[in-house]
C-alpha cells in the first residue's frame, strides 16, 4: 500500500509561470513532510520541509502548503525556471519514531520550458 | 565537505556474483540508510542503522546484508545477485538532532545491473 502518493508522473510549465506539485498521504501518523529534488545521475537533494503544526512554509521561490484535514500537501515554485526541471519527491516521517525513517512518493518529473 | 560518498558509481554483475556497495559519510551522523530506486518508482528502504553496531531491516531487505562497524561507514552487501536487484542504490544519512535533524543527505548513487 502506498502511503505517500504523487499522482502526477509529470508536469510541464512555461518559464516564469507557477509550478504546483501535489502529494497525498494516507497515514495520519505522519507529522513531518519534506520535498526533495533529483537531477539525473545525482542523488536527491533536500528542498523544503514542513511540520504538521504549520500549514505553510516558504523559502525563496518555494512554498509548501499542508492541508492536514485533506491529508494533502503541495509545492509551489514561483517563478519557475528551466533549472528547476527535475524529479520532485514528496516524503513523510512518522511521529513517535526514533529512527527518522522516511516514506517516499514515486516522484513527479517537472519540465520547465524556456 | 564531501558529505555522503558512494562507490562505485556503476557496476555490472553476473547472476550469482556478489559485491559490496560502499557508503561513507563525514558528517558524524548516527543515522544511515540504504534505498533502492527502480524506474518510475520512489525510493524503497532496504536497511537502516541508528548507530555503530545497530542495524535493522527496511521494506525490501531480502537479498541484502549490511554492517555498521563505524559511524562513518555503512556498506551494503549483495550475495548471489539476481536480475531483480538491477536498480539504482542510494545511501543517506541524517543528523537526528539539532536543526535539520529530519533532513536526509544522499549520496550520488550506484547504478547496478545484474545480467
Amino acid at each position: 500500500d502506498q502511503q505517500v502518493k504523487q499522482n502526477s508522473p509529470s508536469l510541464s510549465v512555461q518559464e516564469g509561470r507557477i509550478s504546483i506539485l501535489n502529494c497525498d498521504y494516507t497515514n495520519s501518523m505522519f507529522d513531518y513532510f519534506l520535498w526533495y529534488k533529483k537531477y539525473p545521475a545525482e542523488g536527491p537533494t533536500f528542498l523544503i520541509s514542513i511540520s504538521s503544526i504549520k500549514d505553510k512554509n516558504e523559502d525563496g521561490r518555494f512554498t509548501v502548503f499542508l492541508n492536514k484535514s485533506a491529508k494533502h500537501l503541495s509545492l509551489h515554485i514561483v517563478p519557475s525556471q528551466p533549472g528547476d526541471s527535475a524529479v520532485y519527491f514528496c516524503a513523510a516521517r512518522r511521529s513517535g519514531g526514533s529512527n527518522y525513517k522516511l516514506t517516499f512518493g514515486k516522484g513527479t518529473l517537472l519540465t520547465v520550458n524556456p | 565537505n564531501a558529505g555522503v560518498t558512494q562507490t562505485p558509481k556503476f557496476r555490472i554483475l553476473k547472476i550469482g556474483q556478489s559485491m559490496t556497495l560502499q557508503c561513507t559519510q563525514d558528517m558524524n551522523h548516527n543515522y544511515m540508510y540504504w534505498y533502492r530506486q527502480d524506474p518510475g518508482m520512489g525510493l524503497k528502504l532496504i536497511y537502516y542503522s541508528v548507530g555503530a553496531g545497530i542495524t535493522d531491516k527496511g521494506e525490501v531487505p531480502n537479498g541484502y546484508n549490511v554492517s555498521r562497524s563505524t559511524t562513518e561507514d555503512f556498506p551494503l552487501r549483495l550475495e548471489l545477485a539476481a536480475p531483480s536487484q538491477t536498480s539504482v542504490y542510494f545511501c543517506a544519512s541524517i543528523p537526528g538532532q539539532g536543526v535539520g535533524k529530519n533532513i536526509q543527505y544522499f549520496g550520488a548513487g550506484t547504478r547496478l545491473s545484474v545480467l
